[in-house]
């Protein structure tokens, strides 16, 4: 069964801070990691897409990398409307993707 | 920019009563799903459809769901006789069939409140 495992549950940065979100997975032939925002009340939005260890991308403030075990995704000098729950999930046999439980960032002034 | 929408936003129903929940996908996309969130908890999986009929389904899918493409732009989720704990938030997903590329785009969510 696939799992994943967010950390920390919760993290409060002073804007320009920078800090990293964990991600870390069990799953039988990955076939895609992905990372998603969320804001309160709304679905999730689709930021990343990793398919091999080594792997990076990038967006504005936000970089994401891979390795076999877990994915970080980097948040670079944060600004508080970078403020969001960060969902991290995995897709290994079939098309499902299996959710961890996020980490709600929080960006203040 | 294409987006999933979802309709409606909330729905209060009763106990046992039946709810249909609809969406419309990116267009031309042909794989979609249907996930749900409970209040505090992680997103899951329900169901994934393609072509027409379903491709994968959770333990939670059981018989009181259903999943519908009645015509060429809507996906509907059917709860037959709510229960209590069918409340959450309810998210639709569409994806690209294309090589290699399996990024999932979701709705806003319709909120289900069984009372």
């Amino acid at each position: 069964e696939d799992q994943v495992t967010q950390s920390p549950e919760a993290l409060r940065l002073q804007e320009g801070e920078s800090s990293s979100l964990n991600c870390s997975y069990t799953v039988s032939g990955l076939r895609g990691l992905f990372w998603y925002r969320q804001d309160p009340g709304k679905g999730p939005e689709f930021l990343f897409t990793l398919y091999s260890a080594g792997e990076e991308k990038e967006k504005e403030r936000l970089k994401a990398t891979l390795t076999k075990k877990e994915s970080f995704l980097h948040i670079t000098a944060p600004k508080p409307e970078d403020s969001a729950t960060y969902l991290c999930a995995v897709r290994g046999g079939g098309n499902k993707l299996t959710f961890g439980t996020g980490t709600q960032l929080k960006v203040e002034l | 920019e294409p987006e999933v929408t979802q309709t409606p936003s909330h729905q209060v129903t009763q106990m046992g009563q039946e709810v249909i929940l609809r969406c419309v996908p990116i267009s031309n996309h042909l794989y979609f799903y249907w996930y749900r969130q409970i209040l505090g908890q992680k997103v899951e999986f329900l169901v994934s459809f393609y072509n027409n009929e379903i491709s994968e389904k959770s333990e939670i899918f059981d018989d009181q769901f259903s999943v519908e493409r009645p015509d060429g732009s809507n996906f509907t989720l059917k709860i037959r006789s709510t229960k209590l704990e069918d409340s959450a938030m309810y998210f639709c997903a569409s994806s690209e069939v294309r090589l290699a590329v399996y990024e999932q785009y979701f709705g806003p969510g319709t909120r289900l409140t069984v009372t």
